[in-house]
């Protein structure tokens, strides 16, 4: 079985650009987690589906962050424009379980870069 | 507002046992997780406790207190290959996950 997989696994991108990060969750998965660590600091929250549907946006920091979830499948993050704040690895996770009480299934993470 | 403190390094010497504490203070409580990373990698569960006590699972033990709002990681028989960073992570209220900043885990021969 696949697991979370995520693309790119690094981008480096100027500030202003858009950039679009993509997840695929686990086949069967109905919960779909973004989430995104500045460097040193605590994995922060940015958002949860549960399939198509925005369950929890809450930590979405503005709205130069766009995500999609199409048919309930993979997802996308679209950042635009960026800024230099933005750098971190974003990692994306999948569940089968709301909440992901006893674990969720966490891709290698997107490690992104504004210059 | 919600927040998770563990510490940031913690070095220990391979074949030892080290503790990893964790200490929370969210919106509601619905369990407590264990996430190891190696670096460059993903975040993998490691263990979950959501009532009080000890949960053992091989070299791995995971302790909860709820009426302490604390937790702690308890690693046997440590291996070089266990040098990760752990991270504490809490299900609130709203069934999302917070995490703490992660521990680091320096093992020395």
């Amino acid at each position: 079985e696949a697991g979370v997989t995520q693309f790119p696994s690094h981008s480096v991108i100027e500030k202003g650009q858009t950039v679009t990060l993509r997840c695929d969750p686990i086949s069967g998965h109905d919960n779909l987690y973004w989430y995104r660590r500045v460097m040193g600091k605590e994995i922060k929250f940015l958002l949860h589906f549960v399939k198509e549907s925005k369950q929890d946006e809450s930590g979405m920091p503005n709205n130069r962050f766009l995500a999609e979830r199409t048919g309930g499948t993979y997802s996308t993050l679209k950042v635009q424009p960026a800024e230099l704040e933005d750098s971190g690895v974003y990692f994306c996770a999948s569940s089968q379980e709301r909440g992901a009480p006893r674990g969720a299934f966490f891709g290698q993470g997107t490690r992104l870069t504004v210059v | 507002g919600q927040s998770l403190e563990q510490p940031s390094e913690v070095t220990a010497v391979e074949g030892a046992i080290v503790q990893i504490n964790c200490t929370y203070q969210t919106s509601g409580f619905y369990g407590l997780s264990w996430y190891q990373q190696h670096d460059g990698g993903a975040p993998t569960f490691l263990s979950y406790n959501g009532l009080d006590g000890l949960e053992e699972t091989g070299r791995f033990s995971s302790f909860l207190s709820r009426s302490d709002s604390y937790g702690y990681l308890l690693l046997q028989e440590l291996q070089m290959k266990d040098s990760a960073s752990y991270f504490c992570a809490v299900r609130d209220s709203n069934y999302q996950l917070i995490w703490g900043a992660g521990t680091k885990l320096i093992i020395k021969p």
